[in-house]
């Protein structure tokens, strides 16, 4: 069974500052990892993933993501933050070496505000 | 052609209807799925497709009831909703790459049970 907490249902930062996201899974094997981010009344779009390899995942806008598995860990952040990257974001969970990645376990979401 | 398509955008049903969601994508991916989505909540797996297949089914009420007729096509038909069925459906398909499997969500159906 696979699990996934987000640490802080609302996260609230400055134009400009440090974005950090908070995840932490439970998975009785390897997981695949993902963020993904959700803007009002959209789907849901993939921002990075996790599955081998490298710990340190770069994804698209400027977000990145560290695998730590000793503190079953995958935590999200940007540098700067922009007003666009205000949104909904959620971590997810998947079997390594499922045959779908599609079953994904989702965490509660972080929303993420940004102030000028 | 990178999108997932999905119909209506909105939909007001009563208890009694009967009507269908639409999902389309045109991108060869052979795995389609349905999610759904409480407000302030995360999408909930409902229904896996892979290959025109239904594969997995997370204990959905018949209420619901999928469809897959094609490869691009993927329906939703809906009978006897209840007003807690009211919830944005995700629609999404996949594909595999040499990166591994990414999944591509629709904008989804934001549905009204009254």
């Amino acid at each position: 069974a696979q699990s996934v907490t987000q640490l802080g249902s609302h996260v609230s930062v400055s134009e400009g500052a440090l974005v950090l996201l908070r995840c932490n899974y439970s998975s009785s094997v390897p997981p695949y990892l993902f963020w993904y981010v959700q803007y009002p009344n959209q789907g849901l779009q993939l921002l990075l993933k996790y599955t081998t390899g490298a710990t340190l995942v770069k994804g698209i806008n400027g977000f990145e993501a560290e695998f730590k598995k000793s503190e079953t860990s995958f935590h999200l952040t940007k540098p700067s933050a922009h007003m666009s990257d205000a949104a909904e974001y959620f971590c997810a969970v998947s079997e390594a070496g499922g045959t779908s990645y599609g079953k994904l376990t989702f965490g509660q979401g972080t929303i993420l505000t940004v102030h000028p | 052609d990178t999108e997932v398509t999905q119909t209506p955008k909105h939909l007001v049903m009563g208890m009694t209807n009967k009507k269908s969601l639409k999902c389309e994508q045109h991108m060869g991916h052979r795995a389609m799925y349905w999610y759904k989505q409480k407000a302030k909540k995360p999408p909930e797996l409902m229904f896996v497709y892979s290959y025109e297949k239904l594969s997995i089914n997370e204990s959905v009420p018949s209420r619901f009831s999928p469809e897959c007729p094609n490869s691009s096509l993927l329906n939703l038909h809906l009978h006897a909703l209840q007003p807690e069925d009211s919830a944005l459906y995700l629609c999404a398909s996949s594909q595999v790459d040499r990166d591994g499997e990414k999944l591509f969500f629709g904008s989804g159906t934001q549905l009204s049970v009254l």
